[in-house]
């Protein structure tokens, strides 16, 4: 089952925060998040397990409520880097734990 | 090699033609997944290999599509009979195993059959 990610595209300005969610409809045993810029594969932002809480790396944490079957990633202080589509990918429990199933991304664009 | 490697990473074929797309992964990966990323989508996953264990192919479209992995190294992804919607970018990935890897991307084959 495809998680459903949202919003589909956000604008900033460089210094803005933004929030990027992606909900299930199954219960989940992981979630991963990914940023895709144009025309070059996805790189691994973070992973969070069941049973888990919120990661971070850099100004880049998610989180994970496993009741509410979803995830966010934040970007706070958003950086021109930053810039790319980010996807989650999931894994569902009581299924394949390490086959992931990705959302359609969501589009970030960080202006001066 | 320090990434995973896909050759080649532009393909253009004639439809009907068959085609077969290479993946190296990250030695010591024993995961390998391919998934299929058509213009302005997200990720589809295709198939994943784990070890010796029987793959996992069922994210396989058609039985045009087949993959194959030599031990933990080398996998083939073969598409006969190529068809216009398959066009695409196929990107291929591998992990470690366990709970905490996430995976690493190779940079893909774009595919166009024209």
């Amino acid at each position: 089952q495809q998680p459903v990610q949202s919003p589909q595209a956000v604008i900033l300005r460089e210094g803005e925060d933004a929030v990027i969610n992606c909900s299930s409809s199954k219960a989940l045993y992981s979630v991963h998040w990914y940023r895709q810029k144009h025309g070059e594969a996805p790189v691994f932002l973070m992973i969070l397990l069941k049973g888990g809480e919120q990661k971070g790396h850099e100004k880049i944490s998610a989180s994970f409520n496993e009741k509410k079957q979803q995830s966010s990633l934040y970007l706070t202080a958003s950086q021109l880097s930053y810039s790319g589509t980010y996807f989650c990918g999931t894994a569902n429990s009581g299924g394949s734990n390490y086959k992931l199933t990705f959302g359609k991304g969501t589009l970030l664009t960080v202006n001066p | 090699g320090a990434g995973v490697s896909q050759s080649p990473s532009n393909k253009v074929t004639e439809k009907g033609k068959d085609v077969e797309l290479r993946c190296d992964p990250i030695s010591g990966h024993t995961a390998l997944y391919w998934y299929r990323q058509r213009l302005g989508q997200g990720l589809e996953f295709l198939i994943y290999f784990q070890g010796n264990s029987a793959p996992d192919k069922s994210g396989l479209p058609s039985d045009r599509f087949s993959a194959e992995r030599t031990g933990e190294s080398v996998s083939t992804l073969t598409i006969q009979r190529t068809q216009q919607e398959d066009s695409a970018v196929y990107l291929c990935a591998s992990s470690l195993m366990g709970l905490n890897y996430g995976y690493t991307f190779g940079s893909g084959t774009r595919l166009t059959v024209v």
